[in-house]
């Protein structure tokens, strides 16, 4: 099976832009969790969905926001870009998701470098 | 082997040596806990997991336990090749909730 992939893999913006990113889950996973990454915070967890419903949010303001398709496959945006932004934004899918408690797979990341 | 107190961000071992990584997770209602692998520039890679009704789980050359008493996970990596050298992360899970992750501990392996 294909693993989790995300694209783009790199991205630079300028503050006040905004920005989408995609996410292809495994085949057969519904679920898909995006989480941001940086050096002073860690792994911290923005948002979960499942057959294109939001079942988790992680506490992020409202400029990220994201969405499910029918095919599994998810986008997260974000609005009004700042420099904090900056992060590594991973995706990561499963089968059933948190309300399962298993394992999630996570795909390589979008590095996003806000200037 | 060497081994790490609770969380330390490094830890420097020989080709050889075995390998002892900690964590302390915060939820005691959490019940299903993962261990990651993160390689630079690469997203995190599953390594081993175990429910909380298990106290250890084995794969290969990996080991983890559990202690819900003190709330203390370790993974266990015998005979540590350069190869695993990357960063290791604590998740904690419990049903309908998020994965929490812990800070994360740089292995380093020298041969």
């Amino acid at each position: 099976k294909a693993g989790v992939t995300q694209t783009p893999r790199y991205l630079i913006k300028t503050r006040g832009q905004q920005v989408t990113l995609s996410c292809s889950p495994i085949s057969g996973h519904r679920s898909v969790s995006w989480y941001q990454q940086t050096p002073g915070q860690g792994l911290q967890f923005l948002f979960e969905y499942f057959s294109e419903t939001q079942r988790n949010k992680g506490n992020f303001p409202g400029r990220f926001s994201g969405r499910q398709f029918s095919n599994s496959r998810s986008e997260m945006n974000v609005s009004t870009l700042e420099l904090g932004d900056s992060a590594l934004y991973l995706c990561a899918s499963s089968q059933v998701g948190l309300a399962g408690a298993e394992t999630q797979y996570f795909g390589p990341g979008t590095r996003l470098l806000v200037l | 082997g060497e081994s790490v107190g609770l969380h330390l961000p490094t830890l420097s071992v020989q080709e050889g040596d075995n390998s002892i990584i900690n964590c302390a997770y915060s939820n005691s209602a959490s019940d299903y806990f993962i261990w990651y692998k993160q390689e630079s520039g690469k997203g995190p890679q599953f390594i081993i997991d175990i429910r909380s009704n298990m106290d250890k789980r084995q794969g290969q050359r990996v080991t983890v336990l559990l202690n819900k008493t003190v709330k203390h996970l370790s993974l266990q990596i015998a005979a540590t090749q350069p190869g695993d050298s990357a960063v290791y992360f604590c998740a904690e899970n419990q049903a309908g909730t998020a994965l929490i992750f812990g800070k994360g501990t740089t292995l380093s392996v020298s041969s």
